[in-house]
């Protein structure tokens, strides 16, 4: 399919553990968004990359939260030392420079 | 600080009425808005948008609303199918690209 991925799907982690999260946005899409959402609510903006410029990360929650895009087109979001409240949807969007962002189908973590 | 508002968690309508979702706003710098549509363990798909410069935007089914004097939008989906059941979140953005989220209104169109 032509759609933006993410793996895994599902992630369990014990308090502390560091994770990696990936996404592989649709070709040719500069711009890539990380959402996090908790359960109940609506995503919430983390970071944005245009090719691999990594130009807003100013919804990153703390320092343990990490987003790179060294090529341009795959990201890995990396939490260090997961903590009980990272537990959420973590869902990678991308677009076109100035289109309507699509989005992949989230990470679920768990932090136990 | 909530910049994006659905006052309403669930709607329920009989299918062939009209669903009407509702969104309010704060922050006048938006000046694009979309709703997206999910179903579990799905990420949000894309539904429609609409740009500030006009009040009215129309695809098949869906129609979406803007009041920019009111900072208020809705989305219109008429005849309502089954397959229309999920949750719909209203979103906004300004010129830096990044999406403000409601919280979503959960959609059960009833047979």
């Amino acid at each position: 399919g032509a759609g933006v991925s993410q793996s895994p799907r599902y992630k369990v982690a014990k308090r502390g553990q560091d994770v990696a999260l990936r996404c592989d946005p649709i070709s040719g899409h500069v711009s890539l968004f990380w959402y996090q959402q908790a359960l109940g609510q609506g995503p919430e903006f983390l970071t944005y990359f245009q090719n691999e410029a990594q130009l807003d990360k100013s919804g990153l929650p703390s320092d343990r939260f990490f987003a790179e895009r060294p090529e341009g087109s795959v990201s890995t979001l990396k939490i260090q030392r997961t903590q009980q409240e990272d537990s959420a949807v973590y869902l990678c969007a991308s677009s076109l420079s100035e289109g309507s962002a699509y989005f992949g189908p989230g990470t679920r973590l768990t932090v136990t | 600080d909530q910049q994006v508002k659905q006052n309403s968690p669930s709607l329920s309508v009989q299918e062939g009425r009209i669903s009407i979702l509702n969104c309010d706003y704060t922050n006048s710098m938006f000046d694009y808005f979309l709703w997206y549509k999910k179903y579990p363990a799905e990420g949000p798909t894309f539904l429609i948008s609409i740009s500030s410069i006009k009040d009215k935007n129309e695809d098949g089914r869906f129609t979406v609303f803007l009041n920019k004097s009111a900072k208020h939008l809705s989305l219109h989906i008429v005849p309502s199918q089954p397959g229309d059941s999920a949750v719909y979140f209203c979103a906004a953005r300004g010129d830096d690209y990044k999406l403000s989220f409601g919280a979503g209104t959960t959609v059960t169109v009833r047979a």
